[in-house]
């Protein structure tokens, strides 16, 4: 199985802030990545796919990028409907594999 | 719209059988892979597997392999989950959600989840 290694697990940031979040692939993955979002009660919800393509109607402060074995989430400013966790995702091979998560908690 | 509607919260006492649902609209569900993910209370997202209900091909990962059956009716474009003897561990909430892509189908609409509680 590929392993998915997220890091941090935790992070507290202010609003406002610039926040970046890494996943390391323990093989490369191509760029076969999502980032998804979880608030409390919720379901997940798909920010982005294809490590770098933004999902219809998620705010443009919300990229990644990456490929290969080493991707990052990255809240240009973030605002407080931001505070959640984040889990990343490979699809590359089965099974599919997430990230431990990040829990994004305000300062 | 896509909409994934999952059956209600279920208690359930060790060794009992138990099959969950999710009904999908608003998109043509023999054309997309559909699939389950667990999340064990307190604990982070597991990908369990998936079927394309068009041809029911279905695809687990290892550690659900026995343990759980996906399936799906075309008829009335509802996917299921099942196990045939449940266990405490079996406690979790549980995730439809459907994949998208051809080579790569991943998952972007998911359902509301189904709280699965086993105790005796």
């Amino acid at each position: 199985d590929i392993q998915m290694t997220q890091s941090p697990s935790s992070l507290s940031a202010s609003v406002g802030d610039r926040v970046t979040i890494t996943c390391r692939a323990s093989q490369g993955i191509r760029i076969d990545l999502g980032w998804y979002q979880e608030k409390p009660g919720k379901a997940p919800k798909r920010l982005i796919y294809a490590a770098s393509s933004l999902q219809s109607g998620v705010p443009s402060r919300f990229s990644g990028s990456g490929s290969g074995t080493e991707f990052t989430l990255t809240i240009s400013s973030l605002q407080p409907e931001d505070f959640a966790t984040y889990y990343c995702l490979q699809y590359t091979s089965h099974p599919y594999t997430f990230g431990q998560g990040t829990k994004l908690e305000i300062k | 719209e896509v909409q994934l509607v999952q059956s209600g919260a279920e208690v359930k006492r060790p060794g009992e059988s138990l099959k969950i649902s999710c009904q999908a609209s608003g998109y043509v569900f023999t054309n997309y892979w559909i699939g389950w993910v667990r999340q064990m209370p307190g604990k982070g997202l597991e990908w369990m597997g998936i079927i394309y209900p068009d041809d029911s091909d279905t695809r687990y990962s290892p550690a659900f392999q026995g343990q759980v059956t996906i399936s799906a009716d075309k008829s009335i474009s509802t996917a299921y989950l099942q196990w045939s003897s449940l266990k405490a561990s079996d406690t979790a909430m549980y995730y439809c959600a459907r994949h998208e892509g051809v080579a790569t189908p991943h998952p972007d609409s998911w359902g509301q989840g189904t709280l699965v509680t086993v105790s005796s």
